[in-house]
């Protein structure tokens, strides 16, 4: 496998439900990133990690908690969503922070 | 701060029609420039990029060129195909300091129809 892999491609949760997102990449970048995608709106900033250290958290609402393990992997936990949470979460990668991002394919969330 | 505004869509073309998308930029300094592609369902692929001023970048027929007197990193095709249809950021980096983040564009949405 090479690139940014997201797992899964789709989810669907209920408002008390807990999952996880998941995201590989197989780079050697020392960045990871999570991105919220809406409809109609910007691409959104969440969390950034250099060296499996956060360096920068959005504002995010603590319903949303990420964890970096290592420098190859990201996760994203979800807990008590509200619908307008629904949204394409993407993940990327990049060799050192200021580099340009390489991006997973994203995991369409749909909260009920 | 750092802004990228790119022209508002949707764009919608016929097959081998000449594309351009504008993409203007705020930064101090010299940012890296950048497009990507979002396929339909899928998450954005690095299409091109430039990170010097009169750079070009150029990838699958698509062409920018990076224009810091008038701040600009205007995306063109010569002859665009149905397979083109997606939609297109315009992005930069900064880096140095706590601008090192990708700031995006709010996108483009292209059609080509047959």
């Amino acid at each position: 496998e090479t690139g940014v892999t997201q797992t899964p491609r789709h989810l669907v949760m209920g408002m008390t439900n807990k999952k996880s997102l998941k995201c590989e990449q197989h780079l050697g970048h020392n960045a990871m990133y999570w991105y919220k995608q809406s409809a109609k709106k910007p691409l959104e900033l969440m969390f950034v990690y250099s060296l499996e250290e956060r360096v920068e958290n959005n504002s995010v609402p603590s319903r949303f908690s990420p964890e970096c393990p290592n420098s190859s992997h990201l996760f994203l936990h979800l807990h008590t969503l509200q619908p307008e949470d629904s949204a394409l979460y993407l993940c990327a990668s990049s060799q050192d922070i200021g580099n340009e991002a390489f991006f997973g394919q994203g995991t369409r969330l749909t909260v009920v | 701060g750092n802004s990228v505004t790119q022209m508002e869509g949707p764009v919608t073309l016929s097959e081998e029609a000449f594309l351009t998308i504008n993409c203007t930029y705020t930064a101090t300094g010299y940012p890296s420039l950048f497009w990507y592609v979002q396929y339909p369902g899928e998450g954005l692929q690095l299409l091109l990029k430039a990170t010097k001023a009169d750079d070009k970048g150029s990838n699958k027929g698509f062409e920018a060129t990076y224009r810091k007197e008038t701040t600009s990193f205007h995306l063109e095709k010569g002859s665009v195909q149905v397979s083109d249809s997606a939609v297109y950021f315009c992005a930069l980096i900064k880096s140095g300091g706590s601008n090192y983040k990708l700031t995006f564009g709010k996108g483009t949405l292209l059609t080509v129809n047959p």
